[in-house]
């Protein structure tokens, strides 16, 4: 199974809403509401932002937001922050195998 | 707070099994299922496989031919080890709980294993 498609950087000024997105297929995004994303900076572990398509955790900005539509889910950055600043992945979980399968990452940069 | 450690050798030689432990603290791994996660330098992230705290495995068929995840409850610990390795194989790797998506919880900070080409 081929990683999930995201765009390899997107930016944005402070203050803005940027969208990153993360395409699939029928097999993984389109079939499950199970995608996550995970925000990493620079030399530290993921950590998890979205799950289950559009559910944050305890502790977790409302600032994130994540949608699906079809086979491409998205995570949607609001009042862009300077810590915002990293790398996003995407997942998808699947009853197939592997039951896991990552995006290829966009880094995000704020102006 | 449930909390990862993890520690294993972070330089091995070519044809060398790779040997990590993910202890958790806090909790118990009952009820969860518990992943190894790798990332090359500078490259994205590939799960490896994941176990439950009855032995259950899932691998990615990328890698299942040289991967072994076993678990043991009673020391609330679970292992990866990754036999035949090659430079291919020089990543971080993290362990994480698992269950639909990943949970890095606390403390999970990632090993640096380095295979020399």
């Amino acid at each position: 199974q081929s990683a999930l498609t995201q765009p390899a950087s997107v930016s944005g000024s402070p203050g803005q809403s940027l969208t990153i997105s993360c395409t699939g297929t029928s097999s993984d995004v389109g079939g499950y509401n199970y995608v996550s994303w995970y925000q990493q900076h620079p030399d530290k572990a993921p950590k998890l932002m979205i799950y289950d398509v559009s559910n944050r955790p305890s502790g977790v900005s409302n600032r994130f937001s994540g949608s699906k539509s079809g086979n491409t889910a998205s995570l949607t950055i609001s009042g862009l922050q300077a810590e915002d600043e990293a790398d996003y992945y995407c997942t998808s979980y699947t009853t197939s195998s592997p039951l896991y399968v990552f995006g290829t990452g966009t880094k995000v940069t704020v102006l | 707070q449930v909390q990862l450690k993890q520690w294993g050798a972070g330089l091995l030689n070519p044809s060398e099994t790779l040997s990590l432990t993910c202890a958790v603290y806090g909790g118990s791994l009952s009820g969860y299922y518990w992943s190894w996660v790798r990332q090359p330098p500078g490259k994205g992230l590939e799960w490896i496989g994941e176990i439950n705290d009855s032995g259950t495995t899932n691998y990615n068929p990328s890698l299942k031919s040289r991967v072994t995840i076993s678990v043991d409850s009673s020391r609330n610990q679970f292992f990866l080890r990754l036999s035949s390795v090659t430079a291919a194989d020089t990543a971080v790797y993290y362990c994480a709980r698992s269950g639909r998506y990943f949970d890095w919880l606390a403390g999970g900070q990632g090993t640096l294993v380095t295979v020399p080409s």
